[in-house]
């Protein structure tokens, strides 16, 4: 069974620094490309970023690119988001999600952390 | 980047008729790389039809999809108690064409 299991989620004030965990489990993990989504309270979905499976691409939302970064450990079967200079607008739950067909089809979803950036 | 817009924003309908989502593209999608996804309130999203028609692994079939280009369809049949929750529309194939309708609520009526 797969499963996929975010931590690191707390409240940050703006302008700090939080780095997100994922650890997958149920698939070989380094055959996949993974993917970071988030949903703001009450809103839609959006796309964060994704490594390729050997972690030698990567790619971010244009709202997020500067400020986040993505990566993972095969050897840990963990996938990571270091995010930086953070805003009240990155508040959002963050789901961690694995790609089903290196299109960026998201066939299973983690259950999020929330990450909260408040004064 | 391609927009996506789903309509109606809410749906209200009752257990047992049939429910019809739309996604209109402002492009048109490749390859017919248009997926929906269903989320429960307190749940994460769970793949429902990709490919714009083919459904996921253990979907029932009450869930159906069709469409091409810039016009795509999702149609739950006959409504179980279960399938009302929002739905969203995603157009995929490439890491930077990979977003996100504004979501459909299917309620109760």
């Amino acid at each position: 069974e797969v499963q996929l299991v975010e931590s690191g989620g707390v409240v940050v004030q703006p302008g700090g620094s939080l780095r997100l965990s994922c650890a997958a489990s149920g698939f070989t993990f380094d055959d996949y490309t993974m993917h970071w989504v988030r949903q703001a309270p009450g809103k839609g979905l959006e796309w964060v970023s994704l490594i390729s499976w050997d972690g030698a691409s990567t790619y971010y939302a244009d709202s997020v690119k500067g400020r986040f970064t993505i990566s993972r450990d095969n050897s840990k079967n963990s996938l990571y988001l270091q995010m930086n200079s953070l805003r009240t607008e990155d508040t959002a739950l963050y789901y961690c999600a694995k790609d089903g067909s290196s299109s960026s089809l998201f066939d299973y979803w983690g259950q999020g952390t929330l990450v909260t950036v408040s004064s | 980047e391609i927009v996506l817009t789903q309509s109606p924003g809410t749906l209200s309908l009752s257990p047992g008729e049939r429910a019809t989502l739309s996604c209109r593209a402002s492009q048109s999608v490749s390859s017919s790389y248009l997926a929906w996804y269903q989320q429960k309130p307190g749940q994460a999203p769970r793949l429902l039809i990709y490919g714009a028609s083919s459904r996921a692994t253990g979907i029932p079939d009450r869930f159906s999809g069709s469409g091409s280009g810039t016009d795509f369809t999702l149609t739950i049949s006959r409504l179980e108690p279960e399938d009302f929750a929002v739905y969203y529309c995603q157009q995929y194939g490439s890491p930077t064409e990979n977003t996100f309708g504004q979501g459909t609520k299917l309620e109760i009526k």
